[in-house]
């Protein structure tokens, strides 16, 4: 089964400062990847997937994400941080063709 | 476009009581899917539906029921709640079928059982 690993419950970064948040992905075959970001008290939004191509992928909101295949990650990251950045992100593979599987989240928080 | 409607969205249930947790979506999507978000454990796959007629179970089914006799809606039935069935729950739905891709989700109903 597909499955993805976020190993880290909480990420603190000053604003302005350049964020990571990490994710390492265990899959049979070619890895379909994604992020997504939860606002409190709101559902997730989608920010970028990875499917094939450029291992440099850019989302919404300034994020972008670099998929490493020879360290099975899939880290999310921004170059300057804001404040209104501050939420929970999900790092998610998809297994088959049909479900997406979920890591177990990151909140990030951002300091001004 | 309203997207995915969840309704309630805040729901308290005493042991053995039975609900429905209601799904619409107005976006013509396929694909429609069920998860739960529990604290430490992310979101968690309960049912799926790939289209009208057609269902299928996820990671973690046992408790919930579901059917999809319309593209619109997905409603997903606790026949009897059991308090580990406290949580917070999401409909996401998806354009295609085939190949998942970016899903959109409803803002959530929050179900306590007691």
């Amino acid at each position: 089964a597909q499955s993805v690993a976020q190993p880290e419950d909480q990420v603190n970064v000053a604003e302005g400062n350049p964020l990571t948040v990490k994710c390492t992905y265990s899959v049979s075959g070619n890895p379909y990847l994604f992020w997504y970001v939860q606002y409190p008290n709101r559902g997730l939004q989608f920010l970028l997937k990875y499917i094939t191509g450029d291992n440099l992928v850019k989302g919404s909101y300034g994020f972008e994400a670099e998929f490493n295949k020879s360290q099975t990650s899939f880290h999310l990251k921004k170059p300057s941080a804001l404040v209104s950045d501050s939420a929970l992100y999900f790092c998610a593979v998809r297994e088959d063709t049909d479900k997406l599987i979920f890591g177990t989240g990151t909140r990030l928080q951002v300091f001004p | 476009n309203a997207g995915v409607t969840q309704t309630p969205k805040f729901q308290v249930l005493k042991t053995g009581q039975s609900m429905t947790l209601q799904c619409a979506q107005d976006m013509n999507h396929e694909y429609m899917s069920w998860y739960r978000q529990d604290p430490g454990m992310g979101l968690r796959l309960i049912h799926y539906s790939v289209g009208a007629g057609i269902t299928d179970q996820g990671e973690v089914p046992n408790g919930y029921n579901v059917s999809r006799s319309t593209t619109e809606d997905f409603p997903l039935r606790l026949l009897s709640a059991a308090p580990s069935q406290t949580s917070v729950y999401f409909c996401a739905s998806s354009y295609s079928r085939v190949k998942v891709v970016k899903l959109f989700f409803g803002s959530g109903t929050q179900l306590s059982v007691l």
